[in-house]
C-alpha cells in the first residue's frame, strides 16, 4: 500500500511569489490534514479536509489556503510568499480524521522562499 | 491556546543507557501520541494513550500518560543508535481533530 506522497519534494520562491504543494493520501483515507514545521515554531496546524470540505482550521493567516478534490487528493496553496514562510510543509492520512485515529505523514515539501 | 512543552530539548547519550523524555502541559488532553521523525522524513506515529495513568509498552520503549491527562513521558531502556530522531509529543482535545505538537526532543545516541 502506498504512503502519502508529497510533491514536489523541494522549491524554491522569491517574495511575493505563491505557491501550490500537492498531497496524495493512502488509498481510502478521506481525512488530510496539513502542518507547517519550522526550527522555531515547531509543528503547527494549519487545516484539515475531509469529504472536499474543511473542517478546521489552525491560525494562520488568509494567504494561506487549500482545497481537496473528490479523490481525496489536497492542494494547499500560500500566496504573496514572505521569508517566514519557509518551512516543511507537512501532509497526513487518516481514514475519517478521528483525533485518536492512526495519522500517516509524508515526507514533506521543503519550501525556501529568498 | 494549548501548549505542549517538551523536555530536554537535546539529549545526547551513549549507547546501553536510558532515558526520559517528558511533555508537560497546563491543559487537558483527551489522548495523546508520541512520534519520531529522522532526517528527511514526516513523523512517524509509535503510540497513542487515551486513559488517565495509562502505560503501554513497545519493546524496550515505555510511555505513560498522567493520572490528570496533562503530562506524558517516554521512557526508553538501553537505548540503540537507531534510536536517534526527534521525538514528538501531540494532543487532542474535545472533538477537534487537530494535534497540537510539543516542541521535540532531539536524541542523539552514540555507539
Amino acid at each position: 500500500k502506498a504512503g502519502v506522497t508529497q510533491t514536489p519534494r523541494y522549491l524554491i520562491k522569491t517574495r511575493g511569489q505563491q505557491v501550490t504543494l500537492s498531497c496524495s493520501p493512502i488509498s481510502g483515507h478521506r481525512s488530510v490534514s496539513w502542518y507547517q514545521q519550522t526550527p522555531g515554531q515547531g509543528l503547527q496546524f494549519l487545516f484539515e479536509y475531509f469529504s472536499e470540505t474543511q473542517r478546521n482550521k489552525g491560525n494562520f493567516p488568509g494567504r494561506f489556503s487549500g482545497r481537496q478534490f473528490s479523490n481525496s487528493r489536497s492542494e494547499m496553496n500560500v500566496s504573496t510568499l514572505e521569508l517566514g514562510d519557509s518551512a516543511l510543509y507537512l501532509c497526513a492520512s487518516s481514514l475519517s480524521g478521528h483525533r485518536n485515529e492512526k495519522l500517516f505523514f509524508g515526507s514533506g515539501t521543503q519550501l525556501s522562499v529568498l | 491556546t494549548q501548549l505542549l512543552e517538551q523536555s530536554p530539548q537535546f539529549l545526547s547519550i551513549q549507547e546501553g543507557e536510558n532515558l526520559t523524555v517528558y511533555c508537560n502541559s497546563s491543559s487537558v488532553f483527551s489522548s495523546l501520541q508520541w512520534y519520531r521523525q529522522e532526517p528527511g522524513e514526516g513523523p512517524v506515529l509509535l503510540v497513542t494513550v487515551v486513559t488517565g495513568g495509562e502505560v503501554k509498552k513497545l519493546k524496550r520503549l515505555t510511555f505513560q500518560f498522567g493520572d490528570a491527562r496533562k503530562d506524558s513521558s517516554l521512557h526508553i531502556t538501553a537505548a540503540q543508535p537507531g534510536d536517534t530522531g526527534l521525538y514528538l509529543c501531540a494532543g487532542a482535545s474535545g472533538s477537534a481533530r487537530q494535534l497540537t505538537f510539543g516542541s521535540g526532543t532531539q536524541l542523539t545516541v552514540l555507539p
